[in-house]
């Protein structure tokens, strides 16, 4: 079965820095986009940006570029999203999903496998 | 960026009711348009890509239509299951951006 498993809940402070994690099994992970999509309270869903783990090429959302890191390691099927210096307003829930493939294997912008979500929190 | 405006922003319905919810984009974005389902607590869930194609496994009482700047969400015959936040996506251009949302309760 396929799964996205993301890592646990996160309570920071202004300026600390985080890396939370997604890891796919059930699938060719390096051969499927992941992306990051955030969730502020109450708020609707952001796209952030994807990454393709077989070679690390990854595009971002203008707004997010610079702010944060999104990268995978391929060997050990995970995607990471990373903060240097977090802010109160990176508050929110972060999601990984998996960009869908056609039957012909051309990647949609649609997301057809989604994580548990993350929560970050992030107050002094 | 593309904007994303859902219509309503709320809605109540009673159980076999027929449900309708409209998307409209700022530009053309083609057929380049998904549904997806939240309910509260939860990820997302992928019901309609590219306009009107269902996802595997999601019920056929879920239709999308609609072309250019205007998409339409159709339940029909609605289901307690159903209830929660209905958003509509392009990736027509990035960054891919997501309506508001629609919140749909039970009567």
């Amino acid at each position: 079965e396929v799964h996205l498993v993301q890592s646990g809940a996160e309570v920071k402070k202004p300026g600390e820095s985080l890396k939370i994690s997604c890891k796919g099994s059930g699938y060719d992970f390096n051969g499927y986009w992941i992306g990051w999509v955030r969730q502020m309270p109450g708020k609707s869903l952001e796209w952030m940006g994807v990454i393709y783990p077989g070679d690390s090429d990854t595009t971002f959302n203008p707004s997010f570029e610079g702010h944060v890191t999104i990268s995978a390691d391929k060997f050990i099927t995970t995607a990471y999203l990373q903060w240097s210096s977090l802010k109160a307003s990176d508050t929110g829930m972060y999601f990984c999903a998996r960009r869908r493939l056609t039957t012909l294997g051309v990647a949609i912008g649609a997301f057809d496998i989604w994580g548990q979500g993350t929560m970050v929190t992030v107050s002094s | 960026d593309i904007q994303m405006t859902q219509s309503p922003s709320s809605l109540s319905a009673s159980i076999g009711d027929r449900v309708t919810i409209s998307c409209q984009a700022t530009e053309d974005i083609s057929n380049y348009l998904n549904w997806y389902h939240q309910r509260p607590g939860k990820a997302p869930k992928l019901l309609i890509f590219d306009t009107s194609s269902l996802e595997p496994g999601v019920p056929s009482r879920f239709s999308g239509s609609g072309s250019g700047t205007h998409f339409t969400f159709t339940v029909n015959s609605l289901q307690p299951e159903d209830i929660g936040t209905y958003y509509c996506q392009q990736y027509y251009l990035v960054p891919y951006t997501f309506g508001q949302g629609t919140t749909l309760e039970i009567k």
